[in-house]
């Protein structure tokens, strides 16, 4: 089936630095990516949707400046928390999709994202 | 807007009891409906989906009915294992799969040996 690999799984650093995720469609192209935020027991909040080629839609409430998306390639989205400080902190999760008819998006694992 | 609101967890129940989480959704026009399990520390799986009026999405024993009259989309299980402790979350998004998913609070599901 359909895989979307999410690196890394888990990152620590400290505040102030910059941290790059990647997401990745294996085994099909992925016009649009989600991009998801979820804090310790709580649901998952839509950050922003990027299509392939283009700016990303941000959510509102959600900085543009502070979490940098780009969707270069169809196999490829990168979500780079800028400045990260420990409010950033949480659990980030992709989610891929093909665009056509009604097939699944499918999520990566989730990165786990802690800035000490 | 467009919502989904499932009933608050966690629900802890003994193995081979009966379950039923339940989720109704507010949208405009004609939604399609899923329920996705996230196992601890894992990302999200879709679980079963349905994306019309009376369709039934089924999987690994689970069953949810898409009922536009009560815009409802329950989960049930009529005998639950251990193996099915999780977070469940509803969701619902438009017709394409580029739509956005808007998901429901979660409902952690434990269940004792």
């Amino acid at each position: 089936g359909a895989v979307v690999s999410q690196h890394p799984s888990w990152v620590i650093c400290k505040s102030g630095t910059s941290v790059k995720i990647e997401c990745r469609s294996l085994d099909f192209q992925a016009t649009t990516m989600f991009w998801y935020r979820q804090f310790p027991k709580q649901s998952l909040m839509l950050m922003a949707t990027s299509n392939e080629g283009s700016k990303a839609t941000y959510e509102q409430g959600v900085e543009k400046d502070k979490f940098l998306i780009n969707h270069a390639s169809l196999t490829l989205s990168t979500l780079t928390v800028t400045s990260a400080h420990p409010e950033d902190s949480s659990f980030y999760i992709c989610s891929a999709s093909t665009g056509l008819g009604n097939q699944p998006q499918h999520f990566g694992d989730g990165t786990r994202l802690s800035i000490l | 807007g467009d919502s989904v609101t499932q009933m608050e967890g966690p629900v802890t129940l003994s193995e081979e009891a009966f379950l039923t989480i339940n989720c109704t959704y507010t949208a405009t026009g004609y939604p399609s409906l899923f329920w996705y399990v996230q196992y601890p520390g894992e990302g999200l799986q879709l679980l079963l989906k349905a994306t019309k009026a009376d369709d039934k999405g089924s999987n690994k024993g689970f069953e949810a009915t898409y009922r536009k009259e009560t815009t409802s989309f329950h989960l049930e299980k009529g005998s639950v294992q251990v193996s099915d402790s999780a977070v469940y979350f509803c969701a619902l998004s438009g017709d394409s799969s580029a739509s956005k998913i808007i998901f429901g609070s979660g409902t952690r599901l434990s269940i004792r040996p």
